[in-house]
């Protein structure tokens, strides 16, 4: 079946430092992969998205890359804030999977001033 | 309403006791899922429904749970005979068919004493 694993947290940087977020899925064919984030005290919303290899997906200085080869979408900004504190979820779409999305446990990352 | 909202965000029971978690989606939105959200644990799927039809309720953990939509719109999960491990956040989120863009309401904290 379906899954995503990514790197355990939680994680705490200073402010502007480059922040690397690891996920690695397994699936069959090529799924859809996502990124969605959590700040305190709302709901998850999607961050950002890529449906094919080598895509990159990016929004608000993030970026992930699509990666086939190594199955693999790590999340990357390279200079983060205080308000990039939140829990980042990486999903899956599946090609048969409909509209389900298979989620990671979520990374808790901290910001300090 | 402008977003998913869900009811209650709080609920406190006792071992053996039903309860019922509501779900509004955001209007338009033909697709609804329940996710559960355990401490440390990633988001768990429930239940997916395509306007009133369930096509795959294969996250259900027992037959005490179940899950309804009428009319297209609003979704009751049902939880019968709670016991200490349904302890959770509920989320509910809706999207338009096969985008992947879910959209998440904040949750319903329940707590099985």
């Amino acid at each position: 079946g379906n899954s995503v694993t990514q790197m355990e947290g939680p994680v705490t940087l200073s402010e502007e430092a480059f922040l690397t977020i690891n996920c690695t899925y397994t699936a069959t064919g090529y799924p859809s992969l996502f990124w969605y984030v959590q700040y305190p005290g709302e709901g998850l919303q999607l961050l950002l998205k890529a449906t094919k290899a080598d895509d990159k997906g990016s929004n608000k200085g993030f970026e992930a890359t699509y990666r086939k080869e190594t199955t693999s979408f790590h999340l990357e900004k390279g200079s983060v804030q205080v308000s990039d504190s939140a829990v980042y979820f990486c999903a899956l779409r599946g090609e048969t999977s409909g509209s389900r999305l298979t989620f990671g446990e979520g990374t808790q990352l901290t910001v300090n001033p | 309403g402008a977003g998913v909202s869900q009811s209650p965000s709080n609920k406190v029971t006792e071992k053996g006791k039903d309860v019922e978690l509501r779900c509004d989606p955001i209007s338009g939105h033909t697709a609804l899922y329940w996710y559960r959200q355990s401490l440390g644990q990633g988001l768990e799927f429930l239940i997916y429904f395509q306007g009133n039809s369930a096509p795959d309720k294969s996250g259900l953990p027992s037959d005490r749970f179940s899950a309804e939509r009428t009319g297209g719109s609003v979704s009751t999960l049902t939880i019968q005979r709670t016991q200490q491990e349904d302890s959770a956040v509920y989320l509910c989120a809706s999207s338009r068919p096969n985008t992947g863009e879910l959209f998440f309401g904040e949750g319903s904290r329940l707590t099985v004493l």
